[in-house]
């Protein structure tokens, strides 16, 4: 299976600044259609899960552009410009490119 | 609007069975992949079972696999997960997702234990 290592565990941030999760994947995560299948979901708490970032840059409609996607390959980034309270979650990247499908062991952000 | 609407968790001995389904909304199940995702109690996110549009075409994560079979109904538009032989270790909230986890529902809650 292929392992999606995400980094840091907790990430606290003031209110305004920028904040940034990494995630490294096992092996390349390019399909065999070119397309690259990574995406990035946001848990509130006690909430289900939210995806925010498709094919790693893609936002999803109704995601605020605060929120960024990059990489490439098996190094991808989740970049937040400037941390909301409504931010407080832990994310989560996933791979679907192979079967199973996998998730990073989540970053968990919070406010100072 | 999409909804995914989950029910069918509660508690089982270990060994037991349970069915989940997955009411879906603003959408029909015939069009698109469909997932259950798992999350034990404090945990993080599995990725348990997917169906094709056609329900002809089905992959499990070897944890589930021989013990959990997904369906669906697409008249109904419904999505299933049936679970036996169920183990401690599958207690979790079972979440419906749709296509690439696009859109969730709210999960039911699956408690094994004796």
């Amino acid at each position: 299976d292929v392992v999606m290592t995400q980094s840091p565990l907790s990430l606290p941030v003031t209110l305004g600044q920028p904040a940034s999760i990494s995630c490294r994947s096992s092996q390349s995560l390019v399909y065999s259609d070119g397309n690259t299948y990574l995406n990035w979901f946001q848990q509130r708490p006690g909430q289900s899960p939210r995806r925010l970032i498709y094919q790693v840059s893609n936002r999803d409609s109704g995601v605020p552009d605060r929120f960024s996607g990059s990489g490439s390959g098996t190094d991808f980034t989740l970049k937040i410009s400037r941390v909301e309270a409504e931010d407080v979650g832990v994310y989560y990247c996933m791979q679907a490119t192979y079967w199973p499908h996998t998730f990073g062991g989540g970053t968990k952000v919070e406010i100072k | 609007e999409v909804q995914l609407v989950e029910s069918g968790g509660g508690l089982v001995q270990p060994g037991g069975s349970l069915r989940l389904s997955c009411v879906a909304s603003g959408f029909t199940l015939s069009s698109h992949w469909m997932n259950w995702v798992r999350q034990a109690p404090g945990k993080g996110l599995e990725w348990a079972a997917k169906i094709n549009q056609d329900g002809n075409e089905r992959h499990y994560v070897d944890s589930v696999k021989g013990r959990f079979t997904i369906s669906k109904d697409n008249a109904k538009n419904i999505l299933y997960l049936q679970m036996s032989s169920l183990r401690v270790e599958d207690t979790a909230v079972y979440y419906c997702t749709r296509g690439g986890g696009r859109h969730w529902g709210q999960g039911t809650l699956v408690t094994v234990s004796s």
